[in-house]
């Protein structure tokens, strides 16, 4: 089962507003990651965050983690008409299986 | 290098035949993985590989098989395709998996596949 769900669903904003989407989880994790998805493209890597981890940074983009909620959330600041995309987080607490996606999120930025 | 690649990119297909879709990676890594996105659904996964000749059961396997004789490739075999198995499929390697340390996964461009 999925572990990890996105909010919003979707979310519409100006370019160069700044863009905030959360990520809440069920069980404890080990790490949780964050991708990007383009339409019609595979998931690409953004960043990752560990469990013992409250704040990272790269570039625009700023994840947070709260693991006594269980949830993240990322910040893309002074967005871009080519930030649009879907993204997803995911989460690793299974030893020996692979990383758990949620439903995502996707975003539209308007130039 | 390639990365990961999978092939075909599209594919049509009518209930009852069986085909397998192909996936190679040129970067070493032991670890495979096969996911399937629908609309709405987000990615699940099918099956999985931690080396050569090692798979195992994801969410959704039914109706798929897979094998690993080797480390680059990971075939995804649909074994009498239904309209339900419609969707986009990737594939996705990576170094390491769930042991705790950190890894990233690397995502093929995927397999939209329509079952009539």
């Amino acid at each position: 089962s999925q572990q990890g769900e996105e909010d919003p669903q979707a979310l519409s904003i100006q370019e160069g507003e700044n863009a905030t989407m959360n990520c809440s989880y069920k069980t404890s994790i080990n790490n949780l990651q964050w991708y990007r998805q383009n339409s019609g493209r595979g998931l690409v890597h953004l960043i990752l965050i560990r469990s013992n981890e409250r704040e990272k940074h790269s570039g625009r983009l700023r994840v947070t983690l709260d693991t006594s909620k269980k949830s993240s959330s990322l910040l893309i600041t002074a967005s871009r008409a080519a930030d649009t995309a879907s993204y997803f987080c995911a989460t690793d607490d299974h030893v020996g299986k692979p990383l758990v996606f949620g439903k995502g999120t996707r975003l539209s930025v308007i130039a | 290098n390639a990365g990961v690649t999978q092939t075909p990119k599209f594919q049509v297909l009518k209930t009852g035949q069986s085909m397998t879709l192909q996936c190679a990676q040129d970067m070493n890594h032991e670890y495979m993985s096969w996911y399937r996105q629908d609309p709405g659904m987000g990615l699940r996964l099918i099956h999985y590989s931690v080396g050569a000749g090692i798979t195992d059961q994801g969410e959704v396997p039914n109706g798929y098989n897979v094998s690993r004789s080797t480390t680059e490739d990971f075939p995804l075999r649909l074994l009498s395709a239904a309209p339900s198995q419609t969707s986009v499929y990737f594939c996705a390697s990576s170094y390491s998996m769930g042991s705790g340390a950190p890894y990233e996964q690397y995502f093929g461009p995927g397999t939209r596949l329509t079952v009539t």
